[in-house]
């Protein structure tokens, strides 16, 4: 089966780091563009960042650049989003979710990982 | 940011009604636009993508249509397990951004 999990959440307080990590099984995870997508509670959908297959052209929210870095290996079938400098603002449920090469859709997502920003 | 737009926020509608949702983007997208549906305590999930193409294992009463900047989903006979919260998304120009989403709820 096509699988992604992630893991890594929890309670940081402000100006914390912490570093996300998305497991993928049941396909070529070269293949494929991977992203992460942050939904604050209650509240929408919100594309946080993007990594090619070769993991060389990257993209990020204004809203986490400088502070958020997006990873992959390749050889481990993993992703990561390591989270600097965090705020408020950024708690909320954090989806890896793979891309489509075709439309750049999010095909299919993990479960999520809870990230709380609080002191 | 290319901002994207649904309409109506939420909605009420019977099991065996048509429901219709529209999504427009502030520029023009082509037929970069994708919906998802998305139930409580769960991840979204892709239905539909380029606008119209079906997602494998989608029913086909849910269909897509549109270009440029104005876009439906329609469920053409709402059934009990499509009682979800849907998204729009643009995936023509980063930054990726969705629709703030459309509640369809049970009447």
């Amino acid at each position: 089966d096509v699988q992604l999990v992630e893991s890594g959440g929890g309670l940081v307080q402000p100006g914390g780091s912490l570093r996300l990590s998305c497991a993928a099984s049941g396909f070529t995870f070269t293949s494929y563009e991977m992203n992460w997508v942050r939904q604050a509670p209650g509240k929408g959908l919100e594309w946080v960042s993007y990594v090619d297959g070769r993991g060389i052209t990257i993209y990020y929210a204004d809203s986490v650049k400088g502070r958020f870095t997006i990873s992959r290996d390749n050889a481990k079938n993993s992703l990561s989003l390591q989270m600097n400098s965090l705020r408020s603002e950024d708690t909320g449920v954090y989806y890896c979710a793979r891309g489509l090469v075709e439309s750049d859709a999010f095909d299919i997502w993990g479960r999520g990982t809870m990230v709380t920003v609080s002191s | 940011d290319i901002q994207m737009t649904q309409s109506p926020s939420s909605l009420s509608a019977s099991a065996g009604d048509r429901v219709t949702i529209t999504c427009r983007a502030s520029q023009t997208i082509t037929t970069y636009l994708n919906w998802y549906q998305q139930k409580p305590g769960k991840a979204p999930k892709l239905l539909i993508h380029i606008a119209s193409s079906l997602q494998g294992g989608v029913p086909p009463r849910f269909s897509g249509s549109g270009s440029g900047t104005e876009f439906t989903l329609t469920i053409s006979s709402l059934q009990p397990e499509d009682f979800a919260t849907y998204y729009c998304q643009q995936s023509y120009s980063t930054p990726w951004t969705f629709g703030q989403g459309t509640k369809v709820e049970i009447k």
